[in-house]
């Protein structure tokens, strides 16, 4: 089973600011088959990133994926209200499917 | 416009088996493969399985004694069934279509809060 380990586990920030969000692999990841979520509170998930670095469709550029292997990073350049919620990682190209633990991105 | 709609009871006893039905509109479920994600309460996502449309399925070694996917398309839905279950299965349950390689989880049910308590 791939691990993926996110960090930080809560990151505080102001709007307008950058954020910057890891997941690690605990094994390479074939042909980077890695998905980003953004979920809020009592909400579903909602695809945001995939294969590393498309994004959905609907999403803003200001979310962007970027990495290879095992080290993978989601940015969002300029924090809007709307952005403060929880991420998830998620590996899609390896039995069983798995997802990072998290990361909440908070205002400062 | 593409929809998941979820049903099934809120509360299942311990040692019971809790059953879900993902109801899908406007995409045959007769494409892709349909999966099941819970989440407990404060935590992260836990996949759960997945049923294709030729019926073959994936499960997560974590659950696989437990767990049977089934669909039936002349109703156009796909179903989770989850045995034996204790508190530690109370969680919120969510369908998605999955994609495969193709791009993860893009369209979710809305959810479904599973409580296990006698």
């Amino acid at each position: 089973e791939i691990v993926l380990t996110q960090s930080p586990g809560t990151l505080s920030l102001s709007p307008g600011e950058r954020a910057t969000l890891s997941c690690r692999a605990s094994q390479i990841l074939t042909s980077n088959y890695l998905a980003w979520y953004q979920q809020k509170p009592g909400q579903a998930p909602r695809l945001l990133i995939y294969g590393a670095s498309n994004r959905a469709t609907g999403i803003p550029d200001r979310f962007s994926g970027s990495g290879s292997g095992t080290d993978f990073t989601l940015t969002i350049s300029r924090l809007d209200p709307e952005d403060f919620a929880g991420y998830y990682c998620q590996q899609y190209g390896s039995l069983p499917l798995t997802f990072g633990g998290g990361t909440k991105v908070e205002i400062k | 416009q593409v929809q998941l709609l979820q049903s099934g009871p809120g509360l299942v006893k311990p040692s019971e088996t809790l059953s879900l039905t993902c109801n899908v509109s406007g995409r045959s479920i007769s494409s892709y493969y349909w999966s099941w994600i819970r989440q407990p309460a404060g935590k992260g996502l836990e996949w759960i399985g997945r049923i294709y449309t030729s019926g073959s399925t994936n499960y997560n070694p974590s659950l696989k004694s437990r767990v049977s996917l089934s669909l039936d398309t002349s109703k156009n839905q796909f179903s989770l069934r989850l045995t034996s279950v204790t508190a530690a299965d109370t969680a919120v349950y969510y369908c998605a279509i999955d994609h495969g390689l193709l791009r993860g989880f893009d369209i979710w049910g809305q959810g479904t809060m599973v409580t296990v308590s006698s």
